[in-house]
C-alpha cells in the first residue's frame, strides 16, 4: 500500500527556520516524482514544486521559486520542504504528494505550519 | 507561467447531473486531473487522464475534455459528493498547476 506520511504540526516565530518531511513508503520512491502543495486557510491549492528522488532533478513554481527550498533523501525514501526565514504569511496547510506522467496520485496527509509572533 | 479557471460554487439536486469545468491553456496539450476536498481532508484523486477512475472511485465521476476545457460529471449526485474540486494540469515549462477550486453544494 502507498503511504505518504507527514511530520507533525509546527508552530514557529517569524524569521526562524523549518525543515517539515514526506516519508513514502509502498513504492519504489526513487521512481516517481514527489512534490509538495500549499493550502493557506480557507484558500485553495497551490502546486509549490517537486523533486526525483532517484537524481535529485528539482523544480519549482515561479512562485515559490527562492522562497522554499525541496530536497529528498532516498536512502530513508524522505522528501523535505525548508524555510530558511518564515514569515506571518507561510501559515498554511502543506501537502506532500506522489506525481506521475499527469496526475498526483497519493498524498500526504498535511503538516499544519502556523507562524505568528 | 499558465491559468486553470473554475466557477467558485456549483449546486446541483440530489440525485440531479452536475457539470463542473476547468478552463486554461495547457488543456489543449494536457489531460487535466481531479481531486476532491472534504473539509480538514486531504485531496483525493477522482479521475485522470482521457477519463479514467482511481479505485474506489464511483462510476457516478467522469472526465471530458475539448479544445480548452475539461469537465468532471457527476451523474447522480450524492450527499457525500459536497466537496471542494480541484482540477490540475501540466503547464509547458514541466511544472504544474491547480484551478482556483469548485465548492459543490448538493441541494
Amino acid at each position: 500500500e502507498v503511504q505518504l506520511v507527514q511530520s507533525g504540526a509546527e508552530v514557529k516565530k517569524p524569521g526562524e527556520s523549518l525543515k517539515i518531511s514526506c516519508k513514502g513508503s509502498g513504492y519504489s520512491f526513487t521512481s516517481y516524482w514527489i512534490g509538495w502543495v500549499r493550502q493557506m486557510p480557507g484558500k485553495g491549492l497551490e502546486w509549490m514544486g517537486i523533486i526525483y528522488p532517484g537524481d535529485s532533478d528539482t523544480r519549482y513554481s515561479p512562485s515559490f521559486q527562492g522562497q522554499v527550498t525541496i530536497s529528498a533523501d532516498k536512502s530513508i525514501s524522505t522528501a523535505y520542504l525548508q524555510w530558511s526565514s518564515l514569515k506571518a504569511s507561510d501559515t498554511a496547510m502543506y501537502y506532500c504528494a506522489r506525481h506521475r506522467s499527469e496526475q498526483i496520485d497519493y498524498w500526504g496527509q498535511g503538516t499544519l505550519v502556523t507562524v505568528s509572533s | 507561467s499558465s491559468e486553470l479557471t473554475q466557477d467558485p460554487a456549483v449546486s446541483v439536486a440530489l440525485g440531479q447531473t452536475v457539470r463542473i469545468t476547468c478552463q486554461g491553456d495547457s488543456l489543449r496539450s494536457y489531460y487535466a486531473s481531479w481531486y476532491q476536498q472534504k473539509p480538514g481532508q486531504a485531496p483525493v484523486l477522482v479521475i485522470y487522464g482521457k477519463n479514467n477512475r482511481p479505485s474506489g472511485i464511483p462510476d457516478r465521476f467522469s472526465g471530458s475534455s475539448s479544445g480548452n476545457t475539461a469537465s468532471l460529471t457527476i451523474t447522480g449526485a450524492q450527499a457525500e459528493d459536497e466537496a471542494d474540486y480541484y482540477c490540475n494540469s501540466r503547464d509547458s515549462s514541466g511544472n504544474w498547476v491547480f484551478g482556483g477550486g469548485t465548492k459543490l453544494t448538493v441541494l
